[in-house]
């Protein structure tokens, strides 16, 4: 089983529909993380939990929202999907405690188009 | 605001060849750096972490080096295989509590038999 899980893998939405993407792990990890891939613009970090009463904004955080419902579970919402936001979703996790910490263990992604 | 840049965006190279990836990073001030490999349609797998205290790190034909004065890293990949065909992603994070990774865009690799 993968210790990174996102459902859904893909999603296809009209815009101003909310939609939610989840993430889950089961490797124990503290912190977790949500990215968004676009060609010819790299990853950029959305928002981060170091715990689960802790969340952080990123580089990219306007019009998306976050909830740690526990330390295993992630959510990210677009709270009005727009066409802009189609693009590839990744959930990552990394263990402050681990021998090498701030590894980050990515999830295999959503894909999510915004029509 | 730090930046990674990373050079080539795009390399071929036959079989059996050994090559370098390059990243570079605008603030030296950095807590460590990670390489990464992305298979197309898949995730992210860590393949290395320097810390900035490190020179370098090897992982089987993989060695990676950090000259953080410099603000570069290098991916060296010896014998290079088909199946090392991939994007290969340098990321850092600042030297600050509280903040996460910041990527490259990638140097996508094509090895070809």
């Amino acid at each position: 089983d993968a210790d990174v899980t996102q459902t859904p893998r893909n999603r296809i939405t009209k815009t101003g529909k909310r939609i939610m993407l989840e993430c889950s792990q089961t490797k124990g990890h503290d912190r977790m993380y949500w990215y968004r891939q676009d060609p010819g613009l790299g990853l950029r970090l959305i928002y981060y939990s170091f715990d689960v009463k802790d969340i952080n904004k990123g580089e990219i955080s306007d019009g998306y929202s976050v909830s740690r419902q526990a330390q295993a579970k992630f959510s990210l919402s677009l709270e009005s999907a727009i066409p802009n936001q189609t693009a590839l979703y990744f959930c990552a996790t990394s263990d402050t405690s681990a021998p090498t910490p701030e590894t980050q263990y990515f999830g295999p992604g959503t894909r999510l188009l915004v029509l | 605001k730090q930046e990674v840049t990373q050079i080539p965006a795009a390399l071929s190279v036959p079989e059996g060849e050994n090559l370098v990836l390059n990243c570079s990073f605008t603030d030296s001030a950095i807590y460590n750096l990670q390489w990464f490999r992305q298979d197309p349609g898949k995730g992210l797998t860590s393949l290395l972490l320097i810390q900035s205290s490190q020179r370098e790190q090897t992982s089987g034909r993989l060695n990676a080096s950090l000259d953080k004065s410099s603000g570069r890293s290098t991916l060296y990949i010896a014998a290079s295989q088909p199946g090392d065909s991939a994007t290969y992603l340098c990321a850092v994070r600042a030297n600050q509590a509280g903040t996460a990774l910041i990527f490259g865009k990638g140097t996508t690799l094509s090895v070809s038999s």
